[in-house]
């Protein structure tokens, strides 16, 4: 069975600053790795994926991530958050079956 | 038009009451997922289909059916409505690589008084 802790469940920052959510993950097999994120009152958008390769993986709006396989991690991060990054950020795992999602993180850019 | 689509976005229904929720997808994708949003828990799976002869049940699936009626089609059915299935119902789907990557509808907001 797989599962994924996300270890923060909000993350306040400031505009401009840095950012890392974190993810780490369990699985017995070889898995795919996701973060999504959630906007306000909207469904869940792919932000970026690994699926094999270069173990760094950039996404959209800046954002990317690292899988470390020794540290079973998946950490996000942003070098400068803008508000509209505003939203909740949902890590999950697949091992080529349904998708498991931890219970996420609710980042909140403030002025 | 978006490629998940799910009806009704929003339904308000009493204990005890029958519900459907519908989903339907543009995607030509063989597998679809029906997922539960509660704040804090992240998001749950209920039931999933990789073909329409395939139903597998996720880990919250009691109190919940569902029907593959199409390819493109995938409900789900609480018989008998409870309070505590109050909450945000995803649909999702994928295709055959196996990536497990999902395309979601925009959500189903289910309140059970």
């Amino acid at each position: 069975a797989q599962s994924v802790t996300q270890l923060d469940s909000q993350v306040p920052v400031f505009e401009e600053a840095p950012v890392e959510l974190r993810c780490n993950y369990s699985s017995s097999v070889s898995v795919y790795l996701f973060w999504y994120v959630q906007y306000p009152n909207q469904g869940l958008q792919l932000l970026l994926k690994y699926l094999s390769g270069s173990t760094l993986v950039k996404g959209i709006n800046g954002f990317e991530a690292e899988f470390n396989k020794s540290q079973t991690s998946f950490h996000l991060r942003k070098p400068s958050v803008h508000i509209s990054d505003t939203a909740e950020y949902f890590c999950a795992v697949s091992d080529r079956g349904a998708l498991t999602f931890g219970s996420g993180t609710r980042l909140q850019v403030q002025p | 038009d978006a490629d998940v689509t799910q009806t009704p976005r929003n339904r308000i229904t009493k204990t005890g009451k029958r519900i459907m929720l519908e989903c339907s997808q543009t995607k030509g994708h063989d597998r679809m997922y029906w997922y539960r949003q509660d704040p804090g828990l992240g998001l749950q799976l209920i039931y999933y289909s990789f073909d329409v002869k395939d139903i597998n049940k996720g880990e919250i699936s009691d109190g919940y059916s569902v029907s593959r009626q199409a390819q493109a089609k995938f409900s789900l059915s609480l018989e008998s409505a409870i309070p505590n299935q109050t909450a945000l119902y995803f649909c999702a789907t994928s295709g055959t690589g196996g990536t497990g990557e999902l395309f979601f509808g925009e959500g189903s907001r289910l309140t059970v008084l």
